[in-house]
């Protein structure tokens, strides 16, 4: 079965950082590419960034409202993605998905609360 | 970047009708689209995956079709159960703006 459980959401200052951590199961994680979506209070789904496979060449991509402040990386040994976030900001508040896709079909996690305030 | 444009944005319709939501892509994305429906306060549910295959145990009365550019998620006949905030996506990628179903 296909799981994935984030962690590390908490209340953090704006400035300050946060990595967020996704443990996954139930699928070969050096094979796919894993994806960070948030959603902030009353808006929509918002598509952070991704890392793709060895096989796709490992490369990281984000949108533009988190480029240069956070950093997907992952530890193909422990199995485990990761969201460092740096320089958060209010708009940053929002829960956080990670996201993988099996055969085209995308599987979530149950997302954790980052929230950014003073 | 490419961008998915979702329309209409707000949609009201009664009990039994037939409501379709459309996805545009800026560029070819083939068939890499999936659509998600969402509850207030609620995670985001799977309802359609690589532009036309219905998830398990998601009701038949859901279809989507379409590749390349646009898409579209239908509802054949529309339930009380049904309304909430419809989103497609690109697969490891963008999200369209969202569509508002209402129950008249």
């Amino acid at each position: 079965e296909v799981q994935l459980v984030e962690s590390g959401g908490g209340l953090v200052k704006p400035g300050g950082s946060l990595r967020l951590s996704c443990a996954a199961s139930g699928f070969t994680f050096g094979d796919v590419w894993m994806t960070w979506v948030r959603q902030a209070p009353g808006k929509g789904l918002e598509w952070v960034g991704r890392s793709k496979s060895k096989n796709d060449g490992g490369t990281t991509d984000y949108a533009a409202p988190v480029k240069d402040r956070f950093t997907i990386s992952r530890d193909e040994s422990k199995n485990m993605l990761y969201l460092q976030m740096n320089g958060l900001k209010s708009d940053d508040t929002a829960i956080y998905y990670c996201t993988t896709d099996l055969q085209l079909r995308q599987h979530w996690g149950q997302g954790t609360l980052v929230t950014v305030s003073s | 970047d490419i961008q998915l444009t979702q329309s209409p944005s707000f949609l009201s319709a009664s009990v039994g009708d037939r409501v379709t939501i459309t996805c545009r892509a800026s560029q070819d994305i083939s068939s890499y689209l999936a659509w998600y429906q969402q509850k207030p306060g609620k995670a985001p549910k799977l309802l359609i995956y690589a532009a036309s295959t219905l998830e398990s145990g998601v009701p038949s009365r859901f279809s989507g079709s379409g590749s390349g550019t646009e898409f579209t998620l239908t509802i054949s006949s529309l339930q009380p159960e049904d309304f909430g905030t419809y989103y497609c996506q690109q697969l490891n990628s963008y999200f369209g703006q969202g569509t508002r179903l209402e129950i008249k």
